[in-house]
């Protein structure tokens, strides 16, 4: 089992949508948690930390259950500029590393 | 203030060759950590350098090693090439004693073994 799984993709949504990703996690000792962004041939860049209590920064939601171990991405009113593969990523307790989904791809069209 | 800088930025190689990648991590940043990146996978790490010493490490081959300059750039050399080593690697740094969400991905060197 991969420590970290991502709903598959692409995904492909007109602009203005709402789209939701979905992702888990194996190690439940896993201590800090984000979402990454990654354009074409490009390096990942961080898009925002997810927190139990969830956070939002504009048009993104996070959420992060622990329990469940899973966590979530929405984003809503969905941009061209929003296509890119969106990869959920796990820091291990007491590791300085970053442990990555395989990605999921959106593609928004007009 | 340049970001983290990668060299270089493709290459081609052959099996069995041996490979060297460079990274020049961000200014003030003296951590170093490599990354894997196979087609349609997401990063995979491979280990970390901090005061010129491997400090953590994945789950890759003693092919795979590295080293860190006293000016914090690194090396990441992959020896006896398969061609399952085809992937992007990337370069993170990050400052010490700060946490893994500063980490600053360069743009990666892509290695295609044939």
């Amino acid at each position: 089992r991969k420590e970290v799984e991502q709903d598959p993709g692409p995904f492909n949504v007109p602009e203005g949508a709402t789209v939701a990703f979905n992702c888990t996690y194996s190690n439940s000792a896993s201590q800090s948690f984000f979402w990454y962004r990654q354009d074409c041939r490009k390096e990942p860049k961080l898009l925002m930390s997810v927190y139990s209590s969830g956070n939002e920064d504009g048009r993104f939601t996070a959420q992060l259950n622990r329990a469940s171990q899973y966590i979530s991405l929405l984003i809503r009113d969905s941009k061209l500029s929003d296509s890119a593969t969106y990869l959920c990523v796990v820091n291990p307790w007491g590791y300085n590393k970053l442990i990555f989904g395989a990605g999921t791809r959106l593609a928004v069209h007009p | 203030d340049a970001g983290v800088t990668q060299s270089p930025t493709h290459l081609i190689k052959t099996r069995g060759q041996q490979v060297t990648l460079r990274c020049s991590p961000k200014s003030g940043h003296d951590t170093v950590s490599w990354y894997q990146q196979a087609l349609g996978q997401g990063p995979q790490f491979i280990f970390q350098y901090y005061e010129e010493e491997e400090r953590q490490r994945g789950n890759f081959p003693d092919r795979f090693s590295g080293h860190q300059f006293p000016n914090y750039s690194s090396e990441l050399n992959v020896n006896a090439l398969l061609l399952g080593d085809s992937a992007l690697y990337l370069c993170a740094s990050t400052p010490q004693g700060v946490g893994v969400e500063t980490q600053y991905f360069g743009p990666g060197t892509r290695l295609l073994v044939l």
